[in-house]
């Protein structure tokens, strides 16, 4: 089946240090690849995808690469706010799944001035 | 111009007894869904309906039923609840059909059963 690895948390960094989050998936097919957002207290929010192979997904300063050779889909940020602190999930969807998301099991980030 | 709300945001209720959570998207979407995060935050999809029809349905009791009246709403009636239904329930909706669909994700319902 699917499934999604993502480092377990919680992470804590100081401001303008850097961050990674790793993620590594299992898929059937050609999956497209997500990282999610929960601020403390809200719903989900999409922060990035890609849809392919070498597809860098970014947004606010995170980036992400799929790395079909390494089924990875790490993130990254330069410089982390603590704006920034939240739980950052990683997921994939297949179409042929139904296009649900499979979720990673989550990483708190907690950003300190 | 809430894209998809969701009602209650609380609920509090005793084991044995029935409730139903709300989903509204105005997105114009044909896909809705239902996720359940438990405690550990641990997020997994229960129900996905595409235009009214069942689509998804995971491993989920049957004391779980998903009602689609149309295409913009998708509601979580839930009967004999226990303690373990404790968790936050999420739904999203989403455009099938598009290259690169999002699922867009409601504010949460956060189901307590006592």
């Amino acid at each position: 089946g699917n499934s999604v690895t993502q480092m377990e948390g919680p992470v804590t960094l100081s401001e303008e240090a850097f961050l990674t989050i790793n993620c590594t998936y299992t898929a059937t097919g050609y999956p497209s690849l997500f990282w999610y957002v929960q601020y403390p207290g809200e719903g989900l929010q999409l922060l990035l995808k890609a849809t392919k192979a070498d597809d860098k997904g970014s947004n606010k300063g995170f980036e992400a690469t799929y790395r079909k050779e390494t089924t990875s889909f790490h993130l990254e940020k330069g410089s982390v706010q603590v704006s920034d602190s939240a739980v950052y999930f990683c997921a994939l969807s297949i179409k042929a799944a139904g296009n649900k998301l499979t979720f990673g099991g989550g990483t708190r980030v907690l950003v300190k001035p | 111009d809430t894209a998809v709300s969701q009602t209650p945001k609380y609920l509090v209720t005793q084991m044995g007894n029935d409730k139903s959570i709300k989903c509204e998207q105005n997105l114009g979407h044909d896909t809705m869904y239902w996720y359940k995060q438990d405690s550990k935050k641990f997020l997994k999809i229960m129900f996905s309906y595409n235009n009214k029809e069942l689509i998804i349905n995971e491993t989920v009791p049957n004391r779980f039923s998903p009602k689609s009246p149309d295409k913009a709403h998708l509601n979580l009636h839930i009967n004999s609840l226990e303690l373990g239904d404790s968790a936050v329930y999420f739904c999203a909706s989403s455009q099938q059909g598009l290259p690169n669909y999002e699922q867009y994700f409601g504010p949460g319902t956060r189901l307590t059963v006592t």
